[in-house]
């Protein structure tokens, strides 16, 4: 079945560490890529968006991500988190219109 | 601009009460959708539709009607309301495009009993 995978359900890291969300999806064939973040208590919101070009996209909030195709693979990054950070997480893929996403990773950043 | 409207934001059923979700969005967007978020299952898409007139099943319909008169607006019904249904629901719209982002509506947080 196609689907998107998320690699961690909760992660929980202190301010000013690194953050990498591992996202893998099965669709074959050309893909839209996206990452959403959603904040305590609203609604989702793009982070980043990979369609085609550089594999090594950027967003908002310093957030990174990186295609790669080999791999079926799209993970997502951060330097340095801070507090305002915790959030749910959610890769997502577009295929045929159909926008599809993973189970969401939940990240708390302790202060 | 007001993006993607949903109403109402939070709403308890009895078993086998029926309801209407509204989500209406201003951007002129083709394409709109409605999904469930459930916790540890992310977002399921229950319908969609492509344009005005233009609806088709998601991956978990079951339950759930829609229908697209106008471009605007994109209701999702429960005909039936059961407490599998409880959820948070949201409705999402962008353009007929596959480069693009969808907006997505502040949800409605569903329980039924």
């Amino acid at each position: 079945a196609q689907s998107v995978s998320q690699h961690n359900h909760h992660v929980i890291l202190s301010e000013a560490a690194s953050l990498e969300l591992g996202c893998n999806y099965s669709y074959g064939g050309t893909v839209n890529l996206f990452w959403y973040v959603q904040y305590p208590g609203q609604h989702l919101q793009l982070l980043l968006k990979y369609f085609s070009g550089d594999p090594l996209v950027k967003g908002i909030k310093g957030f990174e991500a990186e295609f790669i195709k080999s791999k079926f693979s799209f993970n997502l990054r951060k330097p340095s988190v801070q507090w305002s950070d915790t959030a749910e997480y959610f890769c997502a893929v577009i295929k045929y219109y159909k926008l599809s996403f993973g189970a969401g990773t939940t990240v708390t950043v302790r202060a | 601009n007001a993006g993607v409207t949903q109403t109402p934001k939070f709403q308890v059923l009895k078993t086998g009460q029926s309801m209407t979700l509204q989500c209406a969005q201003d951007m002129n967007h083709e394409y709109m959708s409605w999904y469930r978020q459930d916790p540890g299952m992310g977002l399921r898409l229950i319908h969609y539709s492509v344009g005005a007139g233009i609806t088709d099943q998601g991956e978990v319909p079951n339950g759930y009607n829609v229908s697209r008169s106008t471009t605007e607006d994109f209701p999702l019904r429960l005909l039936s309301a059961a407490p599998s249904q409880t959820s948070v629901y949201f409705c999402a719209s962008s353009r007929r495009s596959q480069d693009t982002e969808a907006f997505f509506g502040q949800g409605t947080r569903l329980t039924v009993v």
